[in-house]
């Protein structure tokens, strides 16, 4: 049983280049959210899916656009990348609204 | 938007002490959860609390969900050096499914 898998580990972009981080998850929760984490600021919610065929803003979702394509799968992708979306992202699925599972997430630089 | 606040920020302990932090919110909470972050992977949940006054415990931990519903704590009793990483919580709110995060505390174990 893998959890929550996302890809890549590590990726490094120029700013302006676009490119989309992957989340699946093999638990057959219904939820599936993505955060960043930024030093001292714990964890940022940026969009969420509570269920296959929808998705939500969260907290800071601009720059940023998310596809639930199956109930497994849900996609984070930066379109133009910026130096401030720098940050360490992370996947999570939610057990029946309670408990999340995280990824083991995304190390992003944009220079 | 919702916040908790979680303190300490961060702790210097020496291997043996006991440990204490906690998260309060201005809000109620239906759900209480005790995260901790290993360097370089996802948040991995240590407990979950589910109802006021609730005690629980895991091995060395042990959390509160707090009577007044907007309050908890997360102690570890005789601390090891494996112990060493970042204490999230995270409440969930009556009114939606969405977790509010703290920012973490930070345990650091003096040699």
């Amino acid at each position: 049983n893998a959890g929550v898998t996302q890809t890549p580990k590590f990726q490094v972009l120029k700013t302006g280049q676009s490119m989309t981080l992957q989340c699946a998850q093999d638990m057959n929760h219904n939820s599936m959210y993505w955060y960043r984490q930024d030093p001292g600021m714990g964890l940022r919610l940026i969009y969420y899916s509570a269920s296959e065929g929808t998705t939500d803003k969260g907290e800071v979702p601009n720059g940023y656009n998310v596809s639930r394509l199956n109930k497994r799968e849900f996609s984070l992708r930066l379109e133009s990348a910026a130096p401030s979306q720098t940050s360490v992202y992370f996947c999570a699925s939610i057990k029946e609204s309670t408990e999340a599972f995280f990824g083991q997430g995304t190390r992003l630089t944009v220079v | 938007g919702q916040q908790l606040n979680q303190s300490p920020q961060s702790m210097f302990i020496q291997e043996g002490e006991d440990v204490s932090m906690n998260c309060t919110s201005s809000s109620i909470f239906n759900t209480w959860l005790w995260y901790k972050q290993d360097p370089g992977e996802g948040p991995v949940l240590l407990i979950a609390l589910y109802k006021a006054g609730e005690l629980t415990s895991n091995g060395r931990l042990t959390a509160q969900f707090g009577i007044t519903r907007k309050d908890s704590f997360l102690n570890i009793s005789a601390s090891i050096p494996s112990d060493v990483g970042i204490y999230f919580c995270a409440g969930r709110l009556d009114s939606n499914y969405q977790l509010i995060w703290g920012a973490g505390t930070k345990l650091i174990i003096k040699p």
